[in-house]
């Protein structure tokens, strides 16, 4: 009953230095996303995939590249990280995209911090 | 623009007392409103959800909303507040007739209870 499972769960990087976000989904949905969450914003939207094969721009997918390596998994990818991107990030995912009346479910989470 | 507003940041209530969160949201047609709630160090879950027919939708955990267009508001309600409601919670708004693919979030009302 895993849903969507996002990795690592915490990490510190330095300005500067890459890293990936991993995600995966096993209830067969088209549709990922990856957002972020700051303190007084809400949840803001990076990028998505509407179906394996795409990605599109989200509010502020600035400083981030994706890739739907296939339909179970989304990744999320930070190349040079700044501290502006401290924040919590989640993944999730949609049977298709909200627009139709579709669910998205939510990972747990992943906490970064750029020191 | 597509755009939702939860007015009270945070809300203190007792144990047993009754609660409404507010969401008043911006929408140029029939929009689908979602409410999540987030615990502490977890990710999103789905509350209740309103697509269409009955304005009154019920939820999980005892929570219900009630969707008024004459007022954009789609309030969730809960008669008797429990410690474990203690959480975040996010009013969303997605629709059909723009652009799909984005669920816009509400910054979200924190509710503490009291015993």
């Amino acid at each position: 009953n895993a849903g969507v499972t996002q990795t690592p769960k915490f990490q510190v990087l330095k300005t500067g230095q890459s890293m990936t976000l991993q995600c995966a989904q096993d209830m067969n949905h088209n549709s990922m996303y990856w957002y972020r969450q700051d303190p007084g914003m809400g949840l803001r939207l990076i990028y998505y995939s509407a179906s394996e094969g795409t990605t599109d721009k989200g509010e502020v997918p600035n400083g981030y590249n994706v890739s739907r390596l296939n339909k179970r998994e989304f990744s999320l990818r930070l190349e040079s990280a700044a501290p502006s991107q401290t924040s919590v990030y989640f993944c999730a995912s949609s049977e298709s995209l909200p627009g139709a009346g579709n669910t998205i479910y939510f990972g747990e989470g992943s906490w970064l911090t750029v020191v | 623009a597509q755009s939702v507003t939860q007015p009270d940041i945070h809300i203190t209530v007792s144990e047993g007392a009754s609660l409404e969160l507010r969401c008043n949201y911006s929408y140029g047609a029939t929009p689908y409103l979602f409410w999540y709630v987030q615990s502490p160090g977890q990710g999103l879950q789905l509350l209740l959800k309103y697509f269409s027919g009955d304005t009154l939708v019920q939820g999980i955990k005892g929570f219900e909303a009630e969707f008024k267009r004459s007022q954009s508001s789609f309030n969730l309600r809960k008669p008797s507040v429990h410690w474990s409601d203690a959480a975040e919670y996010f009013c969303a708004v997605g629709g059909a007739r723009y652009n799909t693919d984005k669920l816009i979030f509400g910054t979200g009302t924190r509710l503490q209870v009291f015993p």
